[in-house]
């Protein structure tokens, strides 16, 4: 079982919707969490990065919530846009592991007009 | 400034065939990587680096080979091609190794290697 669960796998909204994704890990303790944006055919792109402190960051109409004590977080995108389509990742460091990052599957949203 | 490049963008090899994926980076980044991405699975850890002459084993480590002679360049061997290598390549760069303890440097990661083993 993946250490790092992504939910749903993949959303279709409208554009100028709200929507909500989810990811639930299990790896404890942990550093941070991150939230990257892949474009189809591209490399990921962070979008947030949350220490195991932080409850909550922004980065435009991106926002990531951190729940440590269920060990869940949410990346909300407001007012969607056609150029939102993508695949979201979640990525958690655990707490003194040496190399590892623990990459979820990804949820894939697409935005239609 | 580029940020990370990738070379090539395809490749198909044939079985036992040898090949070198290109990596670079131009802000001066001390920490790279490798990763692989395969459907339905999250990216996984080939081999990292850490400064210039110091490389490392990730998760997926065989049936690859790493060098990095200089800060800038990080290329990916694979030694003798097999169908399980067939995969998405990303090569990634930050300022320090993102998993330092409270460290939150932003990885920044390349356009990608598709590759295709026959």
């Amino acid at each position: 079982k993946n250490q790092v669960e992504q939910s749903p796998q993949s959303l279709i909204i409208l554009e100028g919707k709200n929507c909500t994704l989810q990811c639930n890990y299990t790896v404890s303790p942990f550093s941070n969490l991150r939230w990257y944006k892949q474009d189809t055919g591209r490399g990921p792109v962070s979008l947030t990065i949350m220490t195991f402190s932080e409850n909550t960051k922004s980065n435009g109409r991106y926002t990531a919530t951190l729940d440590a004590d269920t060990k869940q977080s949410s990346l909300h995108i407001t007012a969607s846009q056609l150029s939102d389509s993508a695949s979201y990742i979640c990525v958690v460091r655990p707490y003194g592991a040496t190399n590892k990052l623990i990459f979820g599957t990804g949820t894939l949203l697409a935005v239609q007009p | 400034n580029a940020g990370v490049t990738q070379t090539p963008k395809f490749q198909v090899l044939k079985t036992g065939q040898s090949m070198t994926l290109q990596c670079a980076q131009d802000m001066n980044h001390e920490y790279m990587s490798w990763y692989r991405q395969d459907p339905g699975m999250g990216l996984r850890l080939i081999h990292y680096s850490v400064g210039a002459g110091i490389t490392d084993q990730g998760e997926v480590p065989n049936g690859y080979n790493v060098s990095r002679s200089t800060t800038e360049d990080f290329p990916l061997r694979l030694l003798s091609a097999a169908p399980s290598q067939t995969s998405v390549y990303f090569c990634a760069s930050s300022y320090s190794t993102p998993v330092l303890a409270g460290s939150t440097d932003t990885q920044y990661f390349g356009p990608g290697t598709r590759l295709t083993v026959l």
